[in-house]
């Protein structure tokens, strides 16, 4: 079975800039949440969607956002891009109740 | 405010020692309990779960986990630990759809 995956690894951005990650779930698997993880302030909740509805939103600007299409595959997009958004950004899937989490390897974006 | 909390940074123990890992949590009512590893540049790989039972949860590689309802705690355990065992360890809650991390533990195992 294949396991999460995440386009593109690594991204270098310049400020300003906006970028679109994105994330394919394991087969079968309806729910698909965004973590941004920094060295400072460890792993934070970006947005779940569940069967291409956003179930849930962390305290982030509206700057960034997501949307889930109707294969569950995910998209992340971030705009007017900020030193500060420079991170690992992680996607995970699960079957979206009491399952665990299956994270991707991430997507490293370097702001500039 | 819900939170947990993993109140160290860097745990060292000696290879073949028993190592723990600390985690206390602060939500309401019963949540999901989750063990998750990162090694280095890869994502985050699912370790063990305490949704309900018996307090004393087994996992992968070996870990294991205690829940204490009284303490609000759900601490990592393995009896004896491996070099290949350090990475960085995150404890999580689930109170409802959302997911709450910690802010790591890093787990140094030195031969």
């Amino acid at each position: 079975k294949a396991g999460v995956t995440q386009t593109p690894r690594y991204l270098i951005k310049t400020r300003g800039q906006q970028v679109t990650l994105s994330c394919s779930p394991i087969s079968g698997h309806r729910s698909v949440s965004w973590y941004q993880q920094t060295p400072g302030q460890g792993l934070q909740f970006l947005f779940e969607y569940f069967s291409e509805t956003q179930r849930n939103k962390g305290n982030f600007p509206g700057r960034f956002s997501g949307r889930q299409f109707s294969n569950s595959r995910s998209e992340m997009n971030v705009s007017t891009l900020e030193l500060g958004d420079s991170a690992l950004y992680l996607c995970a899937s699960s079957t979206g109740f009491d399952g665990e989490l299956f994270f991707g390897e991430g997507s490293r974006l370097t702001v500039l | 405010a819900q939170s947990v909390a993993q109140p160290e940074d860097q745990v060292n123990v000696a290879e073949g020692n028993p190592l723990t890992v600390k985690c206390t949590y602060s939500v309401s009512g019963n949540p999901y309990l989750f063990w998750y590893v990162q090694y280095p540049n890869r994502g985050l790989q699912f370790l063990l779960k305490y949704i309900t039972g018996d307090n004393l949860v087994k996992g992968s590689y070996g870990f294991e986990a205690e829940f204490n309802k009284s303490q609000t705690s759900f601490h990592l355990k393995k009896p004896s630990a491996l070099v290949s065992d350090s990475a960085l360890y995150f404890c999580a809650v689930r109170p409802t759809y959302k997911y709450i991390f910690g802010t790591g533990t890093r787990l140094k195992v030195l031969a």
